[in-house]
């Protein structure tokens, strides 16, 4: 079975660009998980959706952050418009149930570079 | 709130030594659920192992093993006489049952490296 996919893998930006990350979950996963990972805060949660709808985005750091699932079977992060201090790698999770009785199953992430 | 400390930051070894991995939680939950993850340098994270609070049992998976105790709240995870492809960022996470399907709160993690 095909894991999560991610895409890009990396993207290099300008300041002020707007920037869209990919994810498409395992299929028959119901919940989907954006999260954020820097050397400073580590892995943070930003927003996680259940049966395609936003269930917490308390995590989203901005307004400049939004996250949308159109359908099951994808996602989207969008950064409008981007800084440098975004930069980080992104990383889409899908899990078949609540986290804590099902594994996350993470992707290989996107690596956000903003000059 | 919930935290997770993996006090070791970078830890390295030679082949074929044992090591351990520290973790210590807070939570204010009775019932909550421990996670080690790893990931290697090719970025993606991989799921270990789940335990939860009412489970002390010790696991072992082939060289892979993990110590659970309450009393400490510690999840401590060792790696029998490691090997170079154990090198990785390992990570511990946490999620209390009372959370729902909130995402996990996870500690900042542990870089091994085993040289060969």
């Amino acid at each position: 079975d095909a894991g999560v996919i991610q895409s890009p893998r990396h993207e290099v930006t300008e300041m002020g660009q707007e920037v869209t990350l990919r994810c498409k979950p395992i299929s028959g996963h119901d919940y989907l998980f954006w999260y954020r990972q820097t050397m400073m805060r580590g892995l943070e949660l930003l927003i996680y959706f259940n049966n395609n709808v936003p269930i917490d985005d308390s995590g989203m750091p901005e307004d400049r952050f939004s996250a949308k699932m159109p359908n099951a079977s994808f996602s989207t992060l969008k950064i409008q418009p981007s800084e440098p201090r975004d930069s980080a790698v992104y990383f889409c999770a899908s899990s078949s149930g609540v986290a804590y009785n099902s594994p996350l199953h993470f992707g290989n992430g996107t690596r956000l570079t903003v000059t | 709130a919930q935290k997770v400390t993996q006090a070791q930051t970078e830890i390295s070894v030679v082949e074929k030594e044992d090591v351990t991995l520290d973790c210590v939680y807070e939570t204010r939950d009775t019932t909550y659920y421990l996670f080690w993850y790893k990931q290697p340098p090719s970025g993606e994270l991989v799921f270990l192992i789940r335990r939860n609070s009412f489970d002390e049992q010790n696991e072992i998976s082939g060289r892979y093993s993990w110590n659970f105790q309450k009393s400490t709240s510690s999840f401590n995870f060792t790696i029998t006489a490691s090997q170079v492809v154990d090198s990785a960022v390992y990570f511990c996470a946490l999620i209390a049952e009372r959370g729902g399907a909130d995402g996990l709160t996870f500690g900042k993690g542990t870089h091994l490296i085993i040289q060969p």
